[in-house]
């Protein structure tokens, strides 16, 4: 199976940056993967690592290290609306190549502070 | 609409009834998901189909759980004799043929058991 840790809260001041870690163990990895989810809402794709480095997106970026099973969401310039839950999520694909589900992390939920 | 969309959005039945969840998806998306999300948790596999084929049901947790897509679009996931345990946020999610994980979800349909 797999394992997928990251931090259960963090909070963060308005206009900051803040950093949220997710380590993993598989085998068969095809993928990282970060969503948003607000309360009460569905969760919502943020980005993809496949490879190695840092992948950015406007205020997102994610890193992703496969060798060391580790990948990092990284927000910048915070904004109250950013106030979540961040869900880490691995893809693997096992030997058939038919399971393409995704596992996912129990979420980090963010607080954005004025 | 142009999103997923799943009804009812809230259910509340007695232990022991049947329940029924339906999905239906982005128009065209071959593969469905459904997951289960405990209050405070990542979304947990249930089962994934790509058209009507159920190709994964590995996370399904008892045989209490059935999954049907027998047109390759709406799918209807079945609860029967529903426990306290099955209280949970039963999330739908459909991917495009893009093969990016970007999975699309539902608001999801809000079960609790009494």
């Amino acid at each position: 199976g797999q394992n997928i840790d990251q931090p259960t809260e963090m909070t963060a001041t308005e206009g900051a940056i803040v950093q949220i870690n997710c380590t993993y163990q598989t085998s068969g990895f095809n993928g990282l993967f970060w969503y948003q989810q607000h309360a009460g809402e569905a969760p919502t794709f943020l980005s993809y690592n496949v490879l190695d480095g840092l992948e950015e997106k406007g205020r997102f970026s994610s890193f992703l290290s496969r060798s060391k099973g580790y990948s990092y969401l990284l927000l910048k310039e915070l904004q109250m609306k950013d106030s979540a839950s961040y869900l880490c999520a691995v893809r693997v694909l096992i030997s058939s190549g038919s399971a393409r589900q995704l596992t996912f992390g129990s979420g980090t939920q963010l607080t954005v502070l004025p | 609409g142009a999103g997923v969309s799943q009804s009812p959005r809230y259910k509340v039945a007695k232990r022991g009834q049947d329940v029924a969840l339906r999905c239906d998806p982005i128009s065209g998306h071959v593969s469905l998901f459904w997951y289960q999300q405990a209050l405070g948790q990542g979304p947990e596999f249930l089962t994934y189909f790509q058209n009507e084929a159920q190709l994964d049901k590995s996370g399904l947790p008892s045989d209490r759980f059935f999954a049907e897509r027998p047109e390759g679009s709406v799918s209807t996931l079945k609860i029967q004799r529903t426990q306290q345990e099955d209280s949970a946020v039963y999330l739908c999610a459909s991917e495009g043929t893009a093969n990016t994980g970007e999975l699309f979800f539902g608001e999801g349909s809000r079960l609790t058991v009494l």
